[in-house]
This record gives structure tokens, sequence and C-alpha cells, in this order.
């Protein structure tokens, strides 16, 4: 069964800090990784895509994937308050039509 | 833009009760998928539909069916409501298979 890991935190960080949320996957084949970010009470958000190995920025996050360790990470700088949100991680199969999703990262940013 | 609407927003029923929950997205988009979310159990897939004219089971179908009604709209029906089933509903939908998907507001379900 393909497994998404993600550890649930809660992850406190100060304000202005590095946050640094982690994932990792079962399936050696995945091609596809996304980040999305999930408000309480709300819907999830895509804030990242990324398919290749190395780093993909945008703004203030920083997605990184490394096949070979089955690991891929957002970076997210100069936290603010508005970034506390539970983080997603999800993961496509190769040709498949169904995403996994790991349970999520509580992200706290404390003034 | 609507993106992926969903309706009702909040149902409360009766156990053994029917109902069905709508989806539409206006992007047109392929495929299209329902999850349900629970504290502590994260997003769990019920069933989708990788295009027009077809649906899967997920991890979570039972008590549960789907149809397909073109490639804009996909309904889910629970068709005699238990307690268990009361969670927040998702809808979602993806242009092709390395997408990402895009979500609904949901829908919050309680079954009495």
């Amino acid at each position: 069964q393909k497994e998404v890991e993600q550890n649930s935190g809660p992850l406190s960080v100060p304000e202005g800090a590095i946050a640094s949320l982690n994932c990792t996957y079962s399936d050696r084949g995945s091609q596809s990784f996304f980040w999305y970010r999930q408000y309480s009470g709300k819907s999830p958000e895509l804030i990242m895509s990324i398919y290749s190995n190395g780093d993909k920025e945008d703004g203030r996050f920083t997605a990184q994937l490394n096949k070979a360790s089955q690991y891929v990470s957002l970076l997210i700088r100069d936290s603010q308050p508005s970034d506390s949100a539970t983080y997603l991680c999800a993961v496509s199969g190769a040709g498949s039509y169904q995403l996994t999703f790991g349970k999520g990262t509580k992200l706290s940013v404390i003034p | 833009n609507a993106g992926v609407t969903q309706t009702p927003k909040f149902q409360v029923l009766k156990t053994g009760q029917s109902m069905t929950l709508q989806c539409a997205q206006d992007m047109n988009h392929n495929s299209m998928y329902w999850y349900r979310q629970d504290p502590g159990m994260g997003l769990r897939l019920i069933y989708y539909s990788a295009s027009e004219g077809t649906t899967d089971k997920g991890e979570v179908p039972n008590g549960y069916n789907v149809s397909r009604l073109n490639k804009r709209e996909f309904s889910l029906r629970l068709e005699s409501a238990a307690p268990s089933q009361t969670s927040v509903y998702f809808c979602a939908s993806r242009d092709g298979r390395n997408q990402p998907q895009h979500f609904g507001d949901g829908t919050r379900l309680s079954i009495l």
C-alpha cells in the first residue's frame, strides 16, 4: 500500500523564522508531488507542485525533492502568523489517477 | 472563478435517511474525486471518476454510491445514512494524472 508519512506536529516556530516541513513516501515510482495548506475549517489549498529533483521556489515557499531518498520538504521563510495551518503532502504515482495524502503537519507561528 | 462548487455546505440527517451531495467544476477537468476527512484520519478517498463515464472505488467506498452525470458534475449518494458517516466531505477535480487536485469548500454532514 502506498504511504505518505508526515510528522503530525504541532511544529511551533517564532515569527520571522524558517519553518521546515518534511514528508516521506513509499512508492518509488511516484512522479508528482504537491503541498497543500489547510486552515482550520477550510478546504485544502494548493501552494506548491514539484516534479523533478532539486528545489523549486515560489515567493517565501521552497519545495525540495529527493527521489533517491523518497523525501520531499517544504520550507517557509520569514514565517508569519497567517502561515499557521495544517500542511498536507500529496504524492501521485506513475500513471495513477489518485493522489495519496499524508495526514498533515500542523504549523503554529508564534508572534 | 467558481472552480469546484459543492452543495449543500451543511446538512444534518437522521440515521437511515438518504441524501445526495452535489459537486460541479467549471475548469473542464477530466477527473473528479470524493473524499471524507475525519479528525486524525486525514483525507480518505471514497470514489473517483478518471473521466466522464467511468467511476472507481477508493479506500472507503462502503455505504456510498456515485454518479458522474457529465464532465462537470459528480455526485455522492448516501442511501441509508449512519452516524459513522458524520464527516466533512470534499470534492476535487484534476486535469491530468500528473496535475494537482483542486478542492471545493466542503460539505459538513452530521448524522444523528
